[in-house]
């Protein structure tokens, strides 16, 4: 089974800060996506990352970053956090035209 | 079972009853679906996907349905269960591999007893 890890739970973080979300997938899968999950928002594309270096914006990048040095690790960087970032974030991958593989995402509280 | 449009958030049924999630979809162009289920503090999984080849997919216990000519999508649970209940996600693939899926807002499925 396809494992895909996100390093933390839970994260409590203050505005402005700088905050790292790390996340590793075992699959080999070129491709790795982060998303948020809101309510009544649903789940929405941030950023993603088709190879090693590559990355491409979703439908919300304001206020992200990633980064793609290995292939099996794509972190997000919120580089100065902010309260309406509180959110739930979920690491995905795949490969091809199959189903994404999420992890069990990491819940940030930014006050 | 009872089938729900997108706009209404939470289905409830009773156990053993059969479930059917509906779902909208919006792109034409997109060419793979797929059902996700997230029980509460966990991420999404897989349930089941259909290419836009097929009108029907089963798997043990769940079926899918396409309807490519009313972009319409729905997911049917026979026999439902306690473990079943958990927010249902469709997804629809409108580019290739390498692009993420477009989620639907989801629909809470609640088991009465």
């Amino acid at each position: 089974d396809v494992k895909v890890t996100q390093s933390s739970r839970y994260l409590v973080k203050r505005t402005g800060e700088k905050v790292f979300l790390e996340c590793v997938q075992d699959m080999d899968h070129e491709n790795m996506f982060w998303y948020r999950q809101d309510p009544g928002l649903g789940l929405r594309l941030i950023y993603f990352s088709y190879d090693v270096k590559m990355k491409e914006k979703g439908d919300i990048p304001e206020g992200y970053s990633v980064s793609r040095e290995k292939k099996e690790r794509f972190s997000l960087i919120l580089e100065s956090a902010s309260t309406n970032q509180t959110s739930m974030y979920l690491c995905a991958s795949r490969t091809q035209v199959r189903p994404l593989h999420f992890g069990n995402g990491t819940r940030l509280t930014v006050t | 079972g009872e089938s729900v449009g997108l706009h209404l958030p939470t289905l409830s049924v009773q156990e053993g009853d059969n479930s059917i999630i509906n779902c909208a979809y919006s792109n034409s162009a997109s060419d793979y679906f797929i059902w996700y289920k997230q029980e509460s503090g966990k991420g999404p999984q897989f349930i089941i996907d259909i290419r836009s080849n097929m009108d029907k997919r089963q798997g043990q216990r769940v079926t899918v349905l396409l309807n490519k000519t009313v972009k319409h999508l729905s997911l049917q649970i026979a026999a439902t269960q306690p473990g079943d209940s958990a927010v249902y996600f469709c997804a629809e693939n409108p580019g290739g591999g390498a692009d993420g899926l477009t989620f639907g807002k989801g629909t809470h499925l609640i088991i009465q007893p």
